[in-house]
């Protein structure tokens, strides 16, 4: 069974749609987060969120934006798709927010812009 | 001034030779560390953490942490080709809950 999984693993799309990536834990961890990983593959934090509150809002566009419907899931849907936005996007999660605790990551989405 | 900062690779080192990683960080505060490992097209897997002063054996792998200089880094012992990845120093800051990650040293084990 697969501990955080992400789909699509793809997406290639074109300038100005609108895309949602999914992101599911099965480990019963409270907290989840979404990263971007570049092209020099410099890994980023986007947003965080512990039992379903916001606890990290990095400066991203505002086109972006995370949602999530409980503690085990953490969706994020972009708007106005740019050029820029080409990365790999992760989905971590970790028992808590406390400093110790290490997080798991999904596999990635592999995010084009045409 | 990065907040980690990782050196510069690729890093070559031959099978059966110990590869040696090194990270430092800015934020003093800073509490908990942990290595990742990432191969090409893949997500980062843990592979250590280190909370406190010294050192900590897990296998082939050591990690060493000096709070007061701001230093931590892995040892890989007897390194095999299968080691060949992307190593990710991540260092975590107890006031905002943020992660943050080095860009990373890129390591291959020749055969």
């Amino acid at each position: 069974d697969t501990a955080v999984s992400q789909t699509p693993k793809y997406l290639v799309t074109q300038m100005g749609n609108d895309k949602s990536i999914k992101c599911e834990q099965n480990l019963g961890h409270d907290t989840m987060y979404w990263y971007k990983q570049d092209s020099k593959k410099f890994l980023k934090i986007m947003f965080s969120y512990n039992n379903k509150e916001l606890i990290i809002n990095e400066t991203v566009p505002n086109r972006f934006s995370p949602k999530s419907p409980d503690k085990a899931h953490l969706n994020l849907h972009i708007n106005s798709l740019e050029l820029g936005d080409s990365a790999v996007y992760f989905c971590a999660s970790s028992q808590g927010a406390g400093v110790n605790q290490p997080q798991h990551f999904g596999d990635g989405t592999r995010l084009s812009i045409l | 001034q990065k907040e980690v900062e990782q050196n510069s690779g690729p890093l070559s080192v031959p099978e059966g030779a110990i590869a040696s990683l090194n990270c430092t960080y800015s934020d003093r505060v800073s509490q908990s560390f942990f290595w990742y490992r990432q191969y090409s097209g893949k997500s980062p897997e843990l592979i250590m953490s280190i909370y406190s002063n010294g050192d900590k054996e897990d296998g082939r792998f050591t990690a060493q942490l000096n709070k007061a200089s701001q230093y931590v880094s892995l040892l890989i012992r007897d390194s095999q080709p299968s080691d060949s990845a992307t190593y990710l120093c991540a260092v975590n800051n107890p006031n905002d809950y943020k992660l943050s990650f080095g860009a990373g040293t890129t390591v291959t084990v020749r055969a």
